[in-house]
């Protein structure tokens, strides 16, 4: 069946760089997506990638899809503390639309 | 600006009560999507609708009911046979049978709490 994990936290400090990380389990994902939300609020789609795509860059955010293994990361270059949300990955598979979300990560930047 | 609102952005429940959830979009999108958000769990689908007058089930749907009489519109009634109703409710749509890149818009949600 369809899946999609992701780890539950990251902290990082203020500067560095953030990696989040997914896996998903239907070889036959069409696009990927990372959606950003903030507190109390709802999700705000930061990027996405096609699957014939390896590596995707927006300003500082990359995103790398290695579709052997079935992984998909999202790089924050220069972590600033209004990065601090929950990051959800998404999977689209090729014969319906809908999206199956990931359990998010909690990033939370420090000084 | 084209969006999608949902109302009320708090509510709250006595036991034994229905409630209904507003949503509304005037992107023209054709399907809509209700999903609960719980800590640590993500999101989990309830109901969707990919056209007027027609809607499935999701992984969650008992004690939930919608309605799609309008493009615009998807309400959701949370009823009182949902035992643990306390959540934060987020509504979604996209658009339906093309190949889209932009997966899915979201509302800002509602956050419902029995008291």
């Amino acid at each position: 069946g369809e899946d999609v994990e992701q780890s539950l936290f990251l902290s990082v400090r203020e500067g560095d760089s953030s990696v989040i990380n997914c896996t998903y389990t239907d070889s036959s994902s069409t696009y990927l997506y990372w959606y950003k939300q903030e507190p109390g609020a709802g999700l705000q789609l930061l990027t996405y990638i096609f699957s014939n795509m390896d590596m995707k860059q927006d300003q500082r955010l990359t995103v790398l899809l290695n579709k052997k293994d079935k992984h998909l990361s999202l790089r924050i270059a220069d972590t600033q503390t209004g990065d601090s949300a929950i990051y959800f990955c998404a999977e689209r598979t090729y014969n319906t639309d809908k999206l199956i979300f990931g359990t998010g990560t909690r990033l939370q930047v420090f000084p | 600006d084209g969006g999608i609102t949902q109302s009320p952005k708090y509510l709250f429940r006595k036991e034994g009560q229905n409630v209904t959830l507003s949503c509304e979009q005037n992107l023209n999108h054709d399907a809509m999507y209700w999903y609960r958000q719980d800590p640590g769990q993500g999101l989990r689908l309830i109901y969707y609708s990919q056209i007027v007058n027609d809607f499935q089930k999701g992984d969650i749907a008992e004690g939930y009911s919608v309605s799609r009489e309008k493009k615009e519109s998807f309400p959701l009634t949370v009823t009182s046979a949902q035992k643990n109703p306390t959540a934060f409710y987020l509504c979604a749509s996209s658009t339906y049978g093309q190949i889209s890149n932009y997966g899915y818009t979201f509302g800002s949600g509602t956050r419902l709490t029995v008291v």
